[in-house]
This record gives structure tokens, sequence and C-alpha cells, in this order.
């Protein structure tokens, strides 16, 4: 069936530094593609997505490009602050109802 | 616009003890979501409402029922409480036309099961 593969963490950053999270999917089909944020004590909110091969989703200076070759959609941010401190969530929904999450990947961004 | 609401935010049961979770959304979403959250485990699907009066078991249904009470609400009863429950549980809905398949999220209740 369909998975979702992401880098644990934590993952620990100082301020403006580079944030890479791996995300590789599991597929049939077209899925399209999420990063989902949970700040402390919320739920999920939708960061980006992508609907198709060679789309990019991108959102408060974060990016992410679906890399059908690779079934990638590793996330991308140049230059992280404390309050991108957060988990992470990579998903893929296959166009009906269910979609699938990643384990989750926290970050932590020291000053 | 409030989104989507879930309480109680908090509960502490005893093994055996029942309940319900309530939730609710006003953005005239059709289908509907029951999510359980463990560390290291991400969300996992309880329960899916894919439309007002319909409803199907997710990934782990087991010790929990669903009901779609009407579109703007989807509840979750735990009928004899497991400490295996304890978790933080989130719902979720998703819209129509190109944002059908983004997911909209409760802030969460979180659970325990003594």
């Amino acid at each position: 069936g369909d998975s979702v593969t992401q880098m644990e963490g934590p993952v620990t950053l100082s301020e403006e530094a580079f944030l890479t999270i791996n995300c590789t999917y599991t597929a049939t089909g077209y899925p399209s593609l999420f990063w989902y944020v949970q700040y402390p004590g919320e739920g999920l909110q939708l960061l980006l997505k992508a609907t198709k091969a060679d789309d990019k989703g991108s959102n408060k200076g974060f990016e992410a490009t679906y890399r059908k070759e690779t079934t990638s959609f590793h996330l991308e941010k140049g230059s992280v602050q404390v309050s991108d401190s957060a988990v992470y969530f990579c998903a893929l929904s296959g166009g009906g109802f269910k979609t699938i999450f990643g384990a989750g990947t926290r970050l932590f961004v020291k000053a | 616009n409030a989104g989507v609401t879930q309480t109680p935010k908090f509960q502490v049961l005893k093994t055996g003890q029942s309940m319900t979770l309530q939730c609710a959304q006003d953005m005239n979403h059709n289908s509907m979501y029951w999510y359980r959250q463990d560390p290291g485990m991400g969300l996992r699907l309880i329960y899916y409402s894919a439309s007002e009066g319909t409803t199907d078991k997710g990934e782990v249904p087991n010790g929990y029922n669903v009901s779609r009470l009407n579109k703007r609400e989807f509840s979750l009863r735990l009928e004899s409480a497991a400490p295996s429950q304890t978790s933080v549980y989130f719902c979720a809905s998703t819209g129509m036309g190109v944002s059908t398949d983004t997911q909209y999220f409760g802030p969460g209740t979180r659970l325990t099961v003594l």
C-alpha cells in the first residue's frame, strides 16, 4: 500500500541555518503531496502542497518540489527562525478519502 | 468562521469508563475524519465519513465508534476506555474543489486513560 517515510528527528539548528527534511513516498498512480506543520499544543495545518510531478509548493519561505523520478518531496528553507520550531509531517493523498502521514520530524531552532 | 472545533480539550478517564469526543466544522465540508496521534507514529486514521450518512473504518478502528450526526458534526465514542487509548485525538475535514484533499484539523483532545 501507499506509504510515506521521512527523516527521524529531532533536528536541531541554529537560527538562520539551512533546513532540509527528507521525505520519500511509495504510491500507485499520481498522488498529491503535502507538508503539514504542527506547533506546540495545536492541530496540524497545511504548510504547502504539490499536485503533479515537478510542481514546487512554497509558503512562508519553505519549499518542496515533487520529484517523481526519485519519489521524493523534501522540505527546504534557506534561513530558519526560532518561530519555525515545530513538528513537520510529510503526507500523500491518492485522490480518495485517505491521507497517509509520515511519522513527523521535530525541529528545534536555537537563537 | 471557527474552522474545525473539538471538545473537550483535555480529559482523564478511568479504565472502563465511556466518553464521546465532539467535533464540528463550519466550512460546509463533505468529509470528516478522526485520527489518533502517538509519539513516533504520526497520525493514524480511526474512522472517516466520506459524506453525511456514511462512515467507514480506518486503520485502527477497534474500541471506537463514530456518528455523523449531520453535515457539520462527527463524534467519536469510546465505549470502555483502555490505557492503550491514551493519545491525542484530532478531528479533520476536507472540502470541495481544488482543495478537496487538503485536510483541515481541529486543535485536538488530549485523553489520558488510567
